[in-house]
């Protein structure tokens, strides 16, 4: 009974170079979330996708940031051109569901072990 | 001023203490409260969630919110060195459209001393 798999766990990358962050959610999940924790802070938001779609990416950076979850294979989160400030520990976490507001339900985000991005 | 504030800490305590861990925050907006727990270099694992006002108590935690002074607490009792972790506090409001983006404090940092 896999939980959310994150690969790589540790990632080196030189200043302008692409940075490429897999996601496979816990099986059976559909959605997924990405998360970045900066040294000192806490845990921000940056995107929200369904297999295909994105539906949420009010947290990602305008530019050199993507995301995409395709019908097959893990959700990749993708950083072009990383500069120093983009390192620190993305997360991914998936739910099976998403919330449903008439049974005041939510689903539960089951978060993967992160990858840490060191940006030399 | 951040939607969620939360003590940093370190916060450290002697095995069996009870522990009170808190967050504030400030959009009346948010409706379901959780508490993660993350152990260094890990993912951050859910411990509790709770639904608007009230108590909810599973085993040694006790998760406690309190709307009208837009606070919650996360009680740990007969605290173990196991319990040594970080604390996030997480909330989301009942949102329009699909998904439950969550907004976390910084976490609290709890050391439990034998």
């Amino acid at each position: 009974n896999a939980g959310v798999m994150q690969n790589p766990r540790h990632l080196v990358r030189r200043r302008g170079q692409e940075a490429r962050l897999r996601c496979s959610p816990v099986k059976g999940h559909s959605h997924v979330y990405w998360y970045r924790q900066l040294p000192e802070e806490g845990l921000k938001f940056m995107v929200y996708l369904q297999k295909e779609n994105i539906i949420d990416e009010s947290g990602m950076p305008k530019e050199r940031f993507s995301a995409e979850f395709p019908k097959e294979g893990p959700s990749i989160l993708r950083i072009q051109q990383v500069v120093r400030g983009d390192s620190a520990a993305y997360f991914c976490a998936s739910s099976p569901v998403s919330g449903t507001r008439d049974r005041g339900i939510t689903d539960t985000q089951y978060f993967g072990p992160g990858t840490r991005l060191t940006v030399l | 001023q951040k939607e969620v504030e939360q003590d940093p800490g370190p916060l450290s305590v002697p095995e069996g203490a009870i522990v009170s861990l808190n967050c504030t925050y400030s959009n009346s907006a948010f409706q379901y409260f959780m508490w993660y727990r993350q152990y260094s270099r890990k993912g951050p694992e859910l411990l509790m969630y709770t639904y608007s006002s009230g108590n909810k108590e599973d085993g040694r935690f006790t998760a406690q919110v309190d709307k009208s002074s837009k606070y919650i607490s996360l009680f740990i009792r007969d605290s173990q060195p196991s319990d040594s972790a970080t604390y996030l506090c997480a909330m989301t409001p009942i949102l329009t459209g699909g998904g439950n983006k969550l907004t976390f404090g910084t976490g609290t940092q709890l050391k439990v001393e034998l």
